[in-house]
């Protein structure tokens, strides 16, 4: 079964911090590596996402860094906010099946 | 505003009962997906759909149908409740290709016991 391995669990972040998570990815077909954001009692939505022939892309205070030679790609959120505090989900694919990884709740504490 | 709804947000169910799960989406989505999400275990498809009256298993079917006879509408069933079958249910649909953004409907919490 194809994999992606999310880290950590969880994370608890101070307001105005850098909250960072990462994943790991086996499969070299996968080539679409989305993020998903869900809050409490919510669908999760997309966040961002990135191709593999970029090694950086950034959304406001989101920002997806991507290496392909180690198959890993992460997210950072600057300047972390408390309504940033979600589940967060990583992903990829190489078809129009995603697999996720587990998931990383993320508490902003003021 | 272009949604999928999920037709219940709680459901309890006893052992053994028919459970149907009714998806619907108004964007005209080809693609429709069941998941179900468990602590821990995050999101895992069970089915999904990339046309009317097609379907293709995904990584934990057994346990599980599906029914798509409307092109907007996605029916997850069981067949027969079990307790370990006590979880999220998460609809979402998409355009056909690779990248295209997933649209989650709200969920389904569902209880066997």
């Amino acid at each position: 079964q194809q994999q992606v391995k999310q880290s950590p669990q969880s994370l608890i972040v101070q307001k105005g911090g850098i909250s960072i998570i990462n994943c790991a990815y086996e499969n070299t077909a996968f080539d679409y590596f989305p993020w998903y954001q869900q809050f409490p009692g919510k669908g999760p939505a997309l966040l961002i996402a990135i191709r593999p022939d970029v090694s950086e892309k950034k959304e406001g205070r989101f920002t997806i860094s991507f290496n392909k030679s180690a198959k890993q790609f992460s997210l950072h959120i600057m300047d972390s906010q408390p309504g940033d505090s979600a589940t967060y989900f990583c992903a990829a694919t190489g078809s129009y099946q995603l697999t996720f990884g587990k998931g990383t709740k993320l508490s902003v504490i003021p | 505003d272009v949604k999928v709804t999920q037709s219940s947000r709680y459901l309890v169910k006893r052992t053994g009962e028919k459970v149907f799960l009714e998806c619907v989406q108004d964007m005209d989505h080809e693609n429709m997906f069941w998941y179900r999400q468990d602590p821990g275990l995050g999101l895992r498809l069970i089915y999904f759909s990339y046309d009317v009256k097609m379907k293709e298993k995904g990584d934990i079917p057994e346990g599980y149908s599906v029914s798509r006879e409307k092109k907007e509408r996605f029916s997850l069933i069981l067949e027969s409740a079990s307790t370990n079958q006590t979880s999220m249910y998460l609809c979402a649909s998409s355009f056909p290709g690779r990248g295209e953004k997933l649209l989650f409907g709200s969920g389904t919490q569902l209880s066997v016991l």
